[in-house]
């Protein structure tokens, strides 16, 4: 099936920095969601976007509903340890079947 | 959110059997579907579970190998059939109101 393209596929990055991902689909979507998952574990929604254009934040995670529709990006401000995980972008087109990015592995060193 | 529970966590099976993974959500949801999670890998959407009908299968996926109950708006089944090593996998279900969220998966090991 389908796939977005996240990237970058993995990172490391020390703690305190920025991070910013992102999600690319040639499709158009009609709401994005990011969603991380540590091992072992389901994915966990972090936020969830509906209108293209919208800027939402939680936190330290602001994400962007890319204007075209067909991006997404997600960015983490002054990363801690715990923010260490898989990050997953998912789009959903007309109805409610999510189709889910290639994932973008954060590690944080100390 | 709805808080999601799946059994088993685990399991470790042999080559033909059938496993049955329940899902479980402590509301009630317009909305159940069926992941996979290969190693690695990110997830892919199985089925829809449709409640007090026959679930909706993705392309690759079959109602034969995949059999999905779903009698009420809370409670899901997969059943995963002659399983092969192929099988291996993450089993994870979903429920969305709103937005999608996810049980804790099963893992499951096929010998």
């Amino acid at each position: 099936g389908q796939q977005l393209n996240q990237s970058p596929q993995s990172m490391f990055i020390q703690e305190g920095e920025d991070v910013s991902m992102n999600c690319t689909s040639s499709s158009i979507f009609n709401t994005w969601l990011w969603y991380k998952q540590d091992p072992g574990e389901g994915p966990v929604l972090l936020i969830a976007l509906y209108k293209a254009g919208e800027l939402t934040s939680n936190g330290r995670l602001t994400a962007q509903f890319g204007i075209t529709r067909k991006d997404s990006f997600l960015n983490i401000s002054a990363s801690i340890p715990s923010d260490v995980g898989i990050y997953f972008c998912a789009g959903a087109g007309g109805g409610n079947k999510l189709t889910f990015g290639t994932g973008t592995q954060l590690k944080v060193e100390l | 959110s709805a808080v999601i529970s799946q059994k088993p966590s685990r399991d470790i099976c042999q080559r033909g059997t059938s496993l049955t993974i329940q899902c479980q959500v402590d509301s009630q949801v317009t909305m159940m579907f069926w992941y996979r999670q290969q190693p690695g890998q990110s997830l892919t959407l199985i089925a829809t579970a449709n409640q007090g009908s026959e679930a909706t299968y993705e392309s690759g996926f079959v109602i034969d190998k995949f059999p999905i109950s779903r009698p009420n708006l809370t409670f899901s089944t997969l059943t995963v059939s002659n399983m092969s090593p192929e099988d291996s996998s993450i089993y994870l279900c979903s429920a969305q109101n709103n937005e999608q969220f996810f049980g804790p998966g099963t893992r499951l090991t096929v010998l």
